[in-house]
């Protein structure tokens, strides 16, 4: 299991709209709709943004919106806001003979 | 509210065995409907998934940690734990507790605050 490819750095204006992309394969993004966005500021633990590629926990704002076409899945964060300043990681199930999925190496998310 | 606690040692020997325990409140291990997970985090890098186990004791691992980690769960005490054997340098990371919303998911849901395990002599 590979990890899922990030970009290292994305950057947006506040107000604007960034879209972060999470690449993987017909094994595990492109394969299942279970693809989650954690949002981690430092050093906290990770929250849980979206689940299940596009839904979104109770308490997260709809600013942020989950998508995926084929192996590439995508975060899009609408009117940024300074707090939004932090790194996003990905995650995907890819188990069907084996339990777990993989990560995505994580995007720094500037807020210039 | 869920919340899980990670507690253990903060530092640990090189060749020594790394045991850290998740306290689960607001919710029980064993209603059955998530798994429970360990997931680290090397300073300043990514997230890496150890392994899970559902409150009935079945596990799953990480196949590049497979052979040094075990986890258990104690249902009485609402606890899920961690041991990783022959520990070395790079194995030094903060490690999380979390909850996993399911088989299919690989999604984790709550969070433990993560305890920062240092292996050195």
């Amino acid at each position: 299991q590979s990890a899922l490819t990030q970009p290292p750095s994305a950057s947006g204006s506040p107000g604007q709209s960034v879209t972060i992309s999470c690449t993987g394969t017909s094994s595990d993004v492109g394969g299942y709709d279970y693809v989650s966005w954690y949002q981690q500021h430092p050093g906290k633990a990770p929250k849980l943004m979206i689940y299940e590629v596009s839904k979104r926990p109770s308490g997260v704002p709809d600013r942020f919106f989950g998508s995926k076409s084929g192996n590439t899945a995508s975060l899009t964060v609408s009117g940024l806001q300074a707090e939004d300043e932090a790194d996003y990681y990905c995650t995907s199930y890819a188990g069907s003979n084996n339990f777990g999925g993989v990560f995505g190496g994580g995007t720094k998310l500037t807020v210039l | 509210q869920v919340q899980l606690q990670e507690s253990g040692p903060g530092l640990v020997k090189p060749s020594q065995t790394l045991s850290l325990t998740c306290t689960v409140s607001g919710g029980s291990i064993s209603s059955g409907d998530y798994y429970w997970s360990w997931i680290r985090q090397h300073p300043g890098k990514g997230l890496e998934w150890i392994g899970d186990i559902y409150y009935s004791g079945s596990t799953y691992y990480n196949p590049s940690l497979k052979s040094r980690v075990t986890i258990s769960v104690d249902t009485s005490k609402n606890q899920f734990s961690l041991k990783l054997n022959s520990v070395t340098a790079a194995d030094t990371a903060v490690y999380y507790c979390a909850r996993d919303r399911g088989y299919y998911e690989f999604s984790f849901d709550y969070w433990g605050q993560g305890t920062l395990v240092t292996v050195s002599s």
